[in-house]
């Protein structure tokens, strides 16, 4: 079945720094990669998504890229703010199956 | 705008107790996923129901259960708590986006407790 990574599993960044998270996954037949921020006590929150027939998708400071030779998919948060700071997650949903295969998640902090 | 609503927020219960836990999706959707989430890790798939049929399945014991209602509300079922069992539990619902994949909106969560 589906297995999906996640990189790095913490990322410190100065506020107005970049943030750049990084996500494999082993099923080339995998067609949609959600992006989840998940704040404290609270449900993950879909911020960004992207189908397997398009390359690049941007949303103001948020960015997710895919390659899908290399089976893998990147997170970019540009200018970032503490408000920012959350545990942050990506996943796969293969063709054949009716479930999400998430990765480990990244907890982001933004150093004010 | 109503999203997501799962009930209780908290739940605290004993080893070998049952509990049930319940979840209304956004109104218009028909489909509800169930996940496991234990403290620091990615959530984990345990059902999804679509039109009241279950339609997925993870990898978990008989001892989970789950059914959905004709208002779309789904309940989730775990017999013989395990301590093993003590994570945030979500709901989330779902509609087909404009590629056809489907986008998943996840509610607050239950945190249950098995001591």
């Amino acid at each position: 079945g589906e297995n999906v990574e996640q990189h790095p599993s913490t990322l410190s960044v100065q506020e107005g720094d970049s943030a750049v998270i990084k996500c494999t996954y082993s099923d080339s037949a995998s067609n949609y990669f959600p992006w989840y921020k998940q704040e404290l006590g609270k449900g993950p929150q879909l911020i960004i998504d992207i189908r397997s027939n398009v390359g690049e998708k941007k949303d103001q400071r948020i960015a997710v890229t895919l390659n899908k030779t290399a089976k893998h998919f990147s997170l970019h948060i540009t200018e970032t703010q503490p408000e920012d700071s959350a545990v942050y997650f990506c996943a796969a949903l293969p063709p054949y199956g009716q479930n999400f295969v998430f990765g480990p998640g990244t907890r982001l902090s933004v150093l004010p | 705008d109503a999203g997501v609503t799962q009930s209780p927020t908290h739940l605290i219960k004993t080893r070998g107790q049952h509990v049930t836990l319940r979840c209304s999706p956004i109104s218009g959707h028909k489909s509800v996923s169930w996940y496991q989430q234990v403290l620091g890790q990615g959530p984990q798939f345990i059902f999804q129901y679509y039109e009241k049929e279950e339609r997925g399945r993870g990898n978990f014991p008989d001892r989970f259960s789950a059914r959905q209602f004709p208002n779309y509300s789904s309940e989730l079922n775990v017999n013989a708590l395990l301590l093993g069992d003590s994570a945030l539990y979500l709901c989330a619902s779902s509609v087909l986006g404009s590629g056809g994949q489907r986008e998943q909106f996840f509610g607050p969560g239950t945190r249950l407790t098995v001591l």
